[in-house]
């Protein structure tokens, strides 16, 4: 059974960076025709999709997020990255990480991780 | 991108009641439709992918329809269990987008 874990700082200043790492249980992003994103969620709202890598190392990110965010696998077989800069307290949200294949939905989800943009 | 609407925003419905939540697509997606479940301080869990089929587990009470640009989720007997928020999502062009969803609370 593939599962997901977020990790990363739970505080982060206005103006820096905010990154992240979604760790994956039981499969490897490298697997054929998985893609691997981000969503978040910002307090009482809705979900909003960040961007994905996937299996093959292309990325592909939400227009009005692109300017800031870097999705990537890195060197591991089971973890990708996100990193987002220039934060503002409108970045205050839940961090998911989610896989999809191909023309599917999100599935799973990691258990969710709540970033607090604040001085 | 493709805009989803859900409606309504809030149902207040009773256990045993049958319940219909709608969503729309700004443009068609085929049945590239999913739901979600999501009850306060978890993840979002599949519901129905592909418009109409459960995803492993879930309950036969709950049926997706619909194509193009107009799908509903049905719960034929509304369980405690099943009091949260619903979103629909499109995965039919990226950026894939969700519904703002429907909460689903008890009368």
């Amino acid at each position: 059974q593939v599962q997901l874990q977020e990790s990363g700082p739970g505080l982060v200043k206005p103006s820096q960076t905010l990154s992240l790492t979604c760790t994956v249980s039981n499969a490897y992003v490298s697997s054929n025709d998985y893609y691997w994103s981000w969503i978040r969620q910002h307090p009482r709202k809705g979900l909003e999709w960040i961007g994905y890598v996937s299996y093959s190392g292309s990325t592909f990110y939400n227009p009005s997020l692109k300017s800031r965010v870097t999705i990537s696998d890195g060197t591991s077989k089971n973890q990708f990255f996100l990193k987002m800069t220039s934060v503002t307290a409108a970045d205050t949200a839940v961090y998911y990480c989610a896989r999809s294949r191909s023309w599917s939905p999100f599935d799973p989800w990691g258990q969710g991780t709540l970033v607090i943009v604040s001085s | 991108e493709i805009v989803m609407t859900q409606s309504p925003a809030t149902l207040s419905m009773s256990p045993g009641e049958r319940v219909t939540l709608s969503c729309r697509a700004s443009q068609s997606v085929g049945n590239n439709l999913a739901w979600y479940q999501q009850k306060p301080g978890q993840a979002p869990r599949l519901l129905i992918k592909g418009a109409s089929t459960r995803a492993a587990g879930i309950s036969a009470r709950l049926s997706g329809s619909g194509s193009g640009t107009e799908f509903t989720l049905t719960i034929s007997s509304l369980q405690s269990e099943d009091f949260a928020v619903y979103y629909c999502q499109q995965y039919n062009n990226w950026p894939y987008t969700f519904g703002q969803g429907t909460k689903l609370e008890i009368k």
